[in-house]
């Protein structure tokens, strides 16, 4: 199964954008990516996904690198709410409905 | 709104107790999973179900058993309970997997089970 490296963690100032890398080198051609969130206390929740082209949803923007080997999971204005667990997953279509998380990258969001 | 229910958010048992944990979807979802989660090692797949009756080992099934009988729930079973079976369960669930599209996984609020 390909690999993601994400930091283990960041800090954000609140009302400001947050970038959230994670680094999948061994990327294979038809693995799709995609962040889940854990949010104190919870289950983790789906953000958004991709395969190629960037993407926007109501709750982030996902940056695709041109060779796929990276992407950004982008929070355009970070509110105290937005403090979790980001995790960033490769999926193989051959992988049915598993998600394979790794340790995730820990957001903290000051006032 | 999408829900997940597992029937217990703290559970406390004794070593070699059978202990059983539940999960409830009402969103019609053919897919079912478990999860543990424990610092350091992150959530890890324990067993899954693409329908009922149906059952698939995940990444560390030892001393665990699932059970589906209904589709929308699916029980963890620990046939004998062990101080190293003290984790947080997650269970989640997701339509089933159509080629080419992508059903995202929603999650219950977990268990906390501790053996003793």
């Amino acid at each position: 199964d390909a690999k993601t490296t994400q930091p283990n963690s960041m800090e954000s100032n609140e009302e400001e954008p947050v970038h959230l890398p994670c680094n999948h080198s061994t990327i294979s051609g038809t693995d799709y990516i995609h962040w889940y969130r854990q949010l104190p206390s919870q289950g983790p929740e789906y953000v958004i996904h991709g395969l190629t082209s960037n993407v926007n949803n109501r709750m982030a923007s996902l940056a695709i690198a041109e060779d796929r080997k990276s992407s950004t999971l982008i929070l355009h204005r970070a509110t105290l709410r937005d403090a979790a667990v980001y995790y960033c997953i490769l999926r193989a279509p051959h992988q049915g409905g598993k998600l394979i998380f790794g340790q995730g990258t820990e957001l903290s969001v000051k006032p | 709104d999408v829900k997940v229910t597992q029937s217990s958010r703290y559970l406390v048992k004794r070593t070699g107790e059978k202990v059983f944990l539940e999960c409830v979807q009402d969103m019609d979802h053919e897919n079912m999973f478990w999860y543990r989660q424990d610092p350091g090692l992150g959530l890890r797949l324990i067993y899954f179900s693409y329908d009922v009756k149906m059952k698939e080992k995940g990444d560390i099934p030892e001393g665990y058993s699932v059970s589906r009988e209904k589709k929308e729930r699916f029980s963890l079973i620990l046939e004998s309970a062990s101080t190293n079976q003290t984790s947080m369960y997650l269970c989640a669930s997701s339509l089933g997997l159509l080629t080419g599209t992508y059903n995202e996984q929603f999650f219950g609020p977990g268990t906390r089970l501790t053996v003793l």
